[in-house]
């Protein structure tokens, strides 16, 4: 599996984008992003995934590099419940069939600021 | 939550002790996950199954035994627990392509 880099944290104010920069300088063809969150407590959250085109959901925007080595989760409007750990990770797409091995770094913890 | 439960939520036992943790889903998934997460260690894969009696290990494996005798239940054993072994357990499953993730069990080893 393609490794990610992540900043270990960031702060946001409450009401401003948040954006989550990744780094996946050796992800291969057919590996998509993939990012999900973690609230205190509670199990990861899945967020949003792409393989190369930006990709928006009711959640987020991710935006992904053309040379596709690094991306970005855009949180349009950060609220004080975006407070998280986002995990960016890199694996074979929803269409593959197989086991997927997914390996979670240890994320950004996002702090947003009221 | 696509239907993933796990029992216990806490537990807390002592060295060498058996210990079993259960995922059950409703939803006749397929596949099914177990990770640990630590601080600094993000969410390691422990085991995982593609099927029923269809298992294989993950990236931390050693000192677990998995077992999936039908669709619905994924079982995490630890034969005889160790302190090292202290951590919260995450059951996960897969639905179309996206992983789906249990509450946790947060398993202390004294």
């Amino acid at each position: 599996d393609a490794k990610t880099t992540q900043p270990p944290s960031m702060d946001c104010a409450e009401g401003r984008a948040a954006n989550l920069p990744c780094n996946h300088s050796t992800i291969s063809g057919n590996e998509y992003v993939y990012w999900y969150r973690q609230i205190h407590s509670q199990g990861p959250q899945y967020i949003i995934h792409g393989l190369k085109n930006n990709e928006t959901n009711e959640m987020a925007s991710l935006i992904i590099t053309e040379d596709r080595k690094s991306s970005t989760l855009i949180l349009p409007h950060a609220t004080l419940r975006d407070t998280a750990v986002y995990y960016c990770i890199v694996r074979v797409g929803p269409g593959s069939g197989g086991y997927q091995k997914v390996t979670f770094g240890t994320g950004t913890k996002l702090q947003v600021i009221p | 939550d696509a239907g993933i439960t796990q029992s216990p939520r806490h537990k807390v036992t002592e060295t060498g002790t058996p210990v079993t943790l259960r995922c059950h889903q409703t939803e006749n998934h397929r596949y099914m996950y177990w990770y640990r997460q630590d601080p600094g260690h993000g969410l390691r894969l422990i085991h995982y199954s593609y099927g029923v009696k269809d298992t294989d290990k993950g990236e931390v494996s050693d000192g677990y035994s998995v077992s999936r005798s039908k669709t619905e239940d994924f079982l995490l054993t630890l034969e005889s627990a160790t302190s090292s072994q202290t951590s919260v357990y995450f059951c996960a499953i897969r639905e179309q392509g996206e992983q789906f993730f249990g509450p946790g069990t947060r398993l202390t080893v004294l």
